[in-house]
C-alpha cells in the first residue's frame, strides 16, 4: 500500500479540467516536504510535469499546475487534451521511511 | 542531451544476483545524486535507493536493505544497482533517474530512463 494516497482513476471530457488529489500524513507532506508530479505513459520513462509542488519545468504546458496545503498536495489539468490520457504519480520525502515515496498512481482517461 | 541509459535487466532464479547499470549523459554526474525505481507489474511506482553525488550518502528502501548495494563510478559517468538474494516480488521495470532539489528532503527526478526489466523465476 502506498504511503501517498491517489485516487485509482479519473476521467474527463476533452477541454475539461481535472484534479487529482494525493493525500499524506504529518511525516511527509505535512512535515512540510515538497511533492513532486509525473506523467508516465507505458514503455517510457516517467516524465517530470511539477516540482516544488507548483514549478513547472520548461516544456511543460501551463495548463498543468500543482498545489499543496496541510497533509495534501493536488495536480490540476485544464483544457484536457487526448495526448493528456497517461498514468500520473505524486512524490514527496517520507521522516519515519527515511526516503523518498509515491502515490499509488492515477490513471486519466479522457472520454 | 541530457539522458541517462539502464542495462542489465535479465531473468534470473531466486535467490540469484544481477548487477544493473546506468550510463549518464550530457550533465555533471559527480554533482548530481541518482536514485533507481522500480514498477512491478500492474503496479505503481516505487523508490528502491539512492546515493549522492560523492557516492557518500546512501539510502535504502527497508524491502531491499540488506539484499540491493547501490554504488556510482563517477569516472564512468555510471550508476550501478547491485542485487543480491533476489525474490520473485523484486520482479519489475528498474528506472534509474537524475535527482535534483535544493536539499534532500526535497530531492525530485528529472531525467528518467526507459527502464530495465528485471524478472525472477525459476
Amino acid at each position: 500500500q502506498a504511503v501517498l494516497t491517489q485516487p485509482p482513476s479519473v476521467s474527463g471530457a476533452p477541454g475539461q479540467r481535472v484534479p487529482i488529489s494525493c493525500t499524506g500524513s504529518s511525516s511527509n507532506i505535512g512535515a512540510g516536504h515538497d511533492v513532486h508530479w509525473y506523467q508516465h505513459l507505458p514503455g517510457t520513462g516517467p516524465k517530470l510535469l511539477i516540482f516544488h509542488n507548483n514549478n513547472r519545468p520548461s516544456g511543460v504546458p501551463d495548463r498543468f499546475s500543482g498545489s499543496r496545503s496541510g497533509t495534501s498536495a493536488s495536480l490540476a489539468i485544464t483544457g484536457l487534451q487526448a495526448e493528456d490520457e497517461a498514468d500520473y504519480y505524486c512524490q514527496s520525502y517520507d521522516n519515519s521511511l527515511g526516503g523518498w515515496v509515491f502515490g499509488g498512481g492515477t490513471k486519466l482517461t479522457v472520454l | 542531451e541530457v539522458q541517462v541509459l539502464e542495462s542489465g535487466g535479465d531473468l534470473v532464479q531466486p535467490g540469484g544476483s544481477l548487477r544493473l547499470s546506468c550510463a549518464a549523459s550530457g550533465f555533471p554526474f559527480s554533482s548530481y545524486a541518482m536514485t533507481w525505481v522500480r514498477q512491478a507489474p500492474g503496479k505503481g511506482l516505487g523508490w528502491v535507493s539512492a546515493i549522492g553525488g560523492g557516492g557518500i550518502d546512501i539510502y535504502y528502501a527497508d524491502s531491499v536493505k540488506g539484499r540491493f548495494t547501490i554504488s556510482r563510478d563517477n569516472s564512468r559517468n555510471t550508476l550501478y544497482l547491485q542485487m543480491n538474494s533476489l525474490r520473485a516480488e523484486d520482479t519489475a521495470v528498474y528506472y534509474c533517474a537524475k535527482m535534483a532539489g535544493l536539499d534532500y528532503h526535497n530531492y525530485y527526478m528529472d531525467v528518467w530512463g526507459k527502464g530495465t526489466m528485471v524478472t525472477v523465476s525459476s
